[in-house]
């Protein structure tokens, strides 16, 4: 398995601005996913950043809306940008320690999420 | 498309009965499934997964899970329900070689004394 921290572990933000989340691993891993959890739902990946590249966003998600870094294979930073109330979620990162190449299927780690609320 | 059902909202169990959480999925090509659980205010944490090889695996707090291709089904189970096993269960699965999880709506258990 892996340690994974986030940063901030919750934060209250008012509607219009900005808040970069972090996601800090304790050792190196190739992949590394933000899943969004809106109140009562399930998980939804937003994105797949893998060191390197530019991050592969899922459906209904976009890069100026959810901008992310991916400088080195132990850390990552999500942004929710122009946040509004509907922006109210819980913001999860995971690791694994696959290669992104086809036919490799690992398991994923999760950080223990940021609970964000925007007013 | 993927997909993942988790047809009950929510499971009530005795404290040592046993408990199954169901879990059936919609894939194309070979399916990986995973069980999470998620205990309030934290993040998820792994219970086993099937990639291959035994239908029948075990995990984590002694939690195991049945791979049925046929009912194309991965229902979580446990001999004896604990109060601590009181948490939202998440089924998940990854398909087409690569790990983008996708996940089920969510089980809640509630284990009563």
């Amino acid at each position: 398995s892996a340690v994974i921290s986030q940063k901030p572990s919750r934060d209250i933000c008012q509607r219009g601005t900005s808040l970069t989340i972090q996601c800090q691993v304790d050792s190196q891993v190739t992949m590394m996913f933000w899943y969004r959890q809106q109140p009562g739902q399930s998980l939804t990946l937003i994105a797949t950043a893998n060191q390197g590249s530019e991050a592969t966003y899922e459906s209904g998600f976009v890069i100026d809306k959810f901008p992310i870094s991916r400088p080195n294979l132990t850390f990552s930073t999500l942004t929710v940008s122009n946040m509004s109330p509907e922006d109210s979620s819980i913001y999860l990162c995971s690791v694994d320690r696959a290669s992104g190449l086809a036919g490799e299927v690992d398991t994923q780690y999760f950080g223990p999420g940021t609970r964000l609320t925007v007013l | 498309a993927q997909s993942v059902a988790q047809p009950e909202d929510q499971v009530n169990v005795a404290e040592g009965n046993p408990l199954t959480v169901k879990c059936t999925y919609s894939v194309s090509g070979n399916p990986y499934l995973f069980w999470y659980v998620q205990y309030p205010n934290r993040g998820l944490q792994f219970l086993l997964k099937y990639i291959t090889g035994d239908n029948l695996v075990k995990g984590s707090y002694g939690f195991e899970a049945e791979f049925n291709k046929s009912q194309t089904s991965f229902h979580l189970k446990k001999p004896s329900a604990l109060v601590s096993d009181s948490a939202l269960y998440f089924c998940a699965v990854a398909s087409g070689g690569y790990n983008k999880l996708i996940f089920g709506a969510g089980t809640r258990l509630a284990v009563h004394p």
